[in-house]
């Protein structure tokens, strides 16, 4: 049975850095093919992808938040983090990790998410 | 940047078949997958590589992918299908993005 769970911060000051990790259980992110990945969706708004590592260390980002995300994983720890710098009220948000692999390039098992709030 | 268009809601009456599409620059050309998401819950994937089903989901819904459309279709609705449901597109280029979401009422 695969979980996933996200945990970190509920509120941090506009132009802090902003730490999330997602502890999984399940699938071991060193297994072929394997990814997990950062979606978020701010309060009543749409689902946006941020980022994604691969089993093999491979990482992808979100063209438009690409200078302030940073993704690494702990395969020991089954932990996959994300760093978000320089954040504003705008990235107040719900934000959900998610496992990736066995169905092709979709998201196949979520977490319960994290709200994040950003204040100024 | 990619974009996917999707109405922004839709109505059905229980038992019938309703089709949400999603629009965007030569979408066939793309894997298209489906998700719904339930107030306060966390989106459920209902359809990968444009028209698999996961392990779970009901044979009620089906999807395709031509041109620059791919659509999700939920045949004989039920109250439970009532939730937000949302596109998402992958290829090597645009990597994931997903569409703005479509608000599907059951009355």
């Amino acid at each position: 049975q695969i979980t996933l769970k996200e945990s970190g911060p509920t509120l941090v000051k506009s132009t802090q850095a902003l730490t999330l990790t997602c502890t999984f259980s399940g699938f071991s992110i060193a297994s072929s093919g394997v990814g997990v990945g950062w979606v978020r969706q701010p309060p009543g708004q749409a689902l946006e992808w941020l980022a994604l590592i691969y089993w093999d260390d491979d990482r992808r980002y979100s063209p438009s938040l690409k200078s302030r995300l940073t993704i690494t994983k702990d395969t020991s720890r089954n932990q996959v983090l994300l760093i978000m710098t320089n954040t504003d009220p705008l990235d107040t948000a719900t934000y959900f990790c998610a496992h990736a692999g066995d169905s092709g390039w979709a998201f196949d098992y979520w977490g319960q998410g994290a709200f994040v709030t950003v204040s100024s | 940047s990619y974009d996917l268009t999707q109405p922004p809601s839709l109505s059905v009456s229980p038992g019938q078949t309703v089709s949400i599409t999603c629009s965007g620059d030569e979408l066939v050309n793309k894997y298209a997958s489906w998700y719904q998401q339930k107030p306060g819950q966390s989106p459920i994937l209902v359809i990968f590589q444009d028209t698999k089903r996961p392990s779970g989901i009901p044979e009620r819904f089906s999807g395709s992918n031509s041109g620059s459309t791919a659509t999700l279709t939920i045949s004989g609705t039920q109250a439970i299908d009532e939730a937000d449901y949302f596109c998402q597109a992958w290829d090597s280029n645009v990597l994931w993005v997903f569409g703005g979401g479509t608000k599907l009422t059951v009355l």
